[in-house]
């Protein structure tokens, strides 16, 4: 168990929606990551966030979101979802220092009928 | 650009058969270098971290090393449980963003 936190495992939705996944990080880390995963793309780094603030920008698409709120959880938030959004989505979290390693949680797998 | 490429993409071993798997990067400046084991619809479990050429870990039957342009990841009479997708990331000097390659799936048979 890394102690990363994802809620809920599964969601299935319908295009055009909109979902929110949540992570909780392991206790003390201060970076929180989101990453998706694809059968065809591996995976792909999305957002970081540092003790609250957006730190680091991948190829996140503009109908996505995130946030890290004062407690360190994070929430990412996927709207106008098509086909193509169907994925694992992974958050990780580490102490902070581009040295420290990820720890990832299980996942959210998300489903866009 | 900064890239991470994994090589064989798939191995099949036979119990006790030792092999190695490759991951070579080309980044500006190299903080960390990361192992990852991945189980289907799991998430990465994290395994070793490298940050200078000449370095070497070691886990069980595990053993990671690291030069200035590749790692590998040396798996010694591996076991069927040592089957799963073997993940390698680079933490580059420009950026934030860890970096992962494809992925070595390696299928050890009993």
């Amino acid at each position: 168990d890394s102690g990363v936190t994802q809620t809920p495992k599964h969601l299935i939705t319908a295009t055009g929606q909109r979902v929110t996944l949540r992570c909780s990080p392991r206790s003390g880390d201060l970076s929180v990551y989101w990453y998706q995963q694809s059968l065809d793309q591996g995976l792909q780094f999305l957002i970081q966030y540092y003790n609250g603030e957006e730190r680091a920008k991948g190829n996140i698409l503009e109908r996505f979101s995130a946030q890290q709120f004062p407690d360190l959880h994070s929430e990412l938030n996927l709207s106008s979802l098509e086909l193509g959004d169907s994925a694992l989505y992974f958050c990780a979290s580490s102490v902070g220092g581009e040295d420290s390693p990820l720890h990832f949680g299980n996942g959210t797998r998300l489903t866009v009928t | 650009e900064d890239q991470v490429t994994q090589s064989p993409e798939a191995l099949r071993l036979q119990e006790g058969e030792s092999s190695s798997l490759n991951c070579s990067y080309t980044v500006s400046g190299l903080r960390g270098l990361f192992w990852y084991r991945q189980d289907p619809g799991k998430g990465p479990e994290f395994l070793f971290t490298l940050y200078s050429a000449g370095e070497e870990k070691e886990k069980e039957r595990l053993k990671a090393t690291l030069t200035k342009k590749e790692s590998f990841l040396h798996i010694t009479a591996p076991k069927p449980e040592d089957s799963a997708t073997y993940l390698c990331a680079v933490f580059p000097d420009s950026s934030y963003k860890l970096i992962f390659g494809s992925g070595t799936r390696l299928l050890v048979r009993p």
